[in-house]
């Protein structure tokens, strides 16, 4: 079955360390993104990316980092300089002309 | 500018009764409207969409929502409550006359349902 794969499910990190979440999909979508999610503020938008190798910073791109080197994978770092990573991390896809996003099954990210 | 309101951050319904979602949004052009539904711990899942067809969509389990343009609401129905249906539930809004995945998606903060026995 086609889908968004995130991984892994939980994660912890120590203060100071940058810790990558895994996204991989094989729904052949051209656009992928990053959202955050906080108890109480919905989604906000940190990365995304239309095409490999281009990226473009969303609303709150600060302390994070990616990469699109496939047109399947769009790995997210959190560096040490996210000051407030404690949340959980949805990626999504989209056809260039789709309508709707599909969402992986996220990953909590908890500091320790 | 877009952006998506939606009244009731908390709504609970006893089982069998109706269920009904409010979201209200603001758009300089003709939208695209989603409902996405979020069990615990898990990624969303598209409920439903409007793009421009019927005003009136139908979705998966039961689920409804009628686009308004002239209240910019788009409320989600559905007639009984099931106890499966507690969950938070997003509405999100999409603009952009090319209607692309170069066009932003503003989602709403959220509603929790919760389904009373």
């Amino acid at each position: 079955d086609g889908g968004i794969t995130q991984s892994p499910k939980y994660l912890f990190r120590k203060e100071g360390q940058n810790v990558t979440l895994s996204c991989e999909q094989n729904l052949n979508h051209d656009a992928m993104y990053w959202y955050r999610q906080d108890p109480g503020q919905g989604l906000r938008l940190i990365y995304y990316s239309q095409i490999v190798n281009d990226f473009q910073k969303g609303d709150i791109a600060e302390g994070y980092s990616v990469s699109r080197e496939k047109k399947e994978s769009f790995p997210l770092t959190v560096t040490s300089a996210q000051k407030n990573p404690t949340a959980f991390y949805l990626c999504a896809s989209t056809h260039l002309r789709g309508a709707e996003a599909f969402f992986g099954q996220g990953t909590r990210l908890t500091v320790v | 500018a877009q952006s998506v309101t939606q009244l009731g951050s908390h709504v609970s319904v006893s089982e069998g009764a109706l269920v009904l979602l409010r979201c209200n949004y603001s758009s300089s052009v003709p939208p695209y409207l989603f409902w996405y539904v979020q069990y615990p711990n898990q990624g969303l899942q598209l409920l439903l969409k409007y793009t421009s067809a019927a005003t009136l969509v139908k979705g998966i389990n039961g689920f409804e929502a009628e686009f308004k343009k002239s209240e910019t609401s788009f409320h989600l129905t559905k007639p009984s409550a099931h106890m499966s249906d507690a969950a938070e539930y997003f509405c999100a809004v999409k603009e952009g006359v090319e209607k692309t995945s170069y066009d932003k998606v503003i989602f709403g903060p959220g509603t929790s349902l919760s389904v009373i026995p």
